[in-house]
C-alpha cells in the first residue's frame, strides 16, 4: 500500500518568512497530493491540492509542487502570519472519479511565532 | 461548500457501554466516508471505509465487532464503539466525499471520546 512520509515534524518561523513542509510517497500510481490544515482540537480542512498532471499550484500565499519521478510533493508559506500555527498533514490518494481513501503524512506543527 | 456535521462532539462513556458516533453530509450526497482515529499529536489513522448500502471495509488491525459502521443512507454514516474501554478514548473524525466527484475529502468536526 502507500506510504507517506512527512518533514519536518516540528517548524518554528518567524512571523513574514517562508514555511516549507516536504513530503515523500511511494506508490507512483498515486495521482491526487492534498493539504490539510488542523488547528487543535478542530477537524481537517484542505487547504490546497495538486493532481499529478500539474507540476505546481498556487493560492495566494500558499503554493504546492510536486515532483512525479521523484515522489514528491511539498508546500510553501510565504508571508507567514501567527494564524498560520496549526498542524499540517500533507496525504496521497489514487483518484479515479471516486472516494478513495488518503494515506496521511505524519504531520508538521508549523508555529509562527510573532 | 461541502458541509460534514458530525454528532456528538465530545462524550464521556463509561467502561461497557456503547457509544454511537453520526457523520452526515448536510449538502451533498456522500455514496463513501470513512472513519479516522487520532491520538494527541498523531496523524490520522484510517479505520474504516463506509459505503452507503454494503459493508464496510476495515483497515488491518481495526476490529469490525467492536467498531460498528451502518451507512443507511447517501448522507449517513454512524460509527458505534461496543463495549468501550479506556484505551478506546480517542479522537474520532469522519469525512465523506461527493458522490460522482473528485476525490476531495471534507471533514467533521471529530469526536472525542473519553471511557471511565
Amino acid at each position: 500500500g502507500e506510504n507517506v512520509e512527512q518533514h519536518p515534524s516540528t517548524l518554528s518561523v518567524q512571523e513574514g518568512d517562508s514555511a516549507v513542509i516536504k513530503c515523500t510517497y511511494s506508490d507512483s500510481a498515486s495521482n491526487y497530493f492534498p493539504w490539510y490544515k488542523q488547528e487543535l482540537g478542530k477537524r481537517p480542512q484542505l487547504i490546497i491540492d495538486i493532481r499529478s498532471n500539474v507540476g505546481e499550484k498556487k493560492d495566494q500565499r500558499i503554493a504546492v509542487t510536486l515532483n512525479k519521478t521523484a515522489k514528491h510533493f511539498s508546500l510553501h508559506i510565504t508571508e507567514t502570519q501567527p494564524e498560520d500555527s496549526a498542524v499540517y498533514f500533507c496525504a496521497a490518494s489514487l483518484s479515479s472519479g471516486s472516494a478513495r481513501q488518503l494515506t496521511f503524512g505524519s504531520g508538521t506543527q508549523l508555529t509562527v511565532l510573532p | 461548500g461541502a458541509v460534514v456535521s458530525q454528532h456528538p462532539s465530545w462524550v464521556i462513556c463509561k467502561s461497557g457501554t456503547s457509544v454511537k458516533i453520526e457523520c452526515r453530509s448536510l449538502d451533498f450526497q456522500a455514496t463513501t466516508m470513512f472513519w479516522y482515529r487520532q491520538f494527541p499529536k498523531q496523524s490520522l489513522m484510517l479505520m474504516a471505509t463506509s459505503n452507503e448500502g454494503s459493508k464496510a471495509t476495515y483497515e488491518q488491525g481495526v476490529e469490525k465487532d467492536k467498531f460498528l459502521i451502518n451507512h443507511a443512507s447517501l448522507t449517513l454514516s454512524t460509527l458505534t464503539v461496543t463495549s468501550a474501554h479506556p484505551e478506546d478514548s480517542s479522537f474520532y473524525i469522519c469525512s465523506a466525499s461527493r458522490t460522482g466527484g473528485e476525490n476531495i475529502q471534507y471533514f467533521g468536526a471529530g469526536t472525542r471520546l473519553s471511557v471511565l
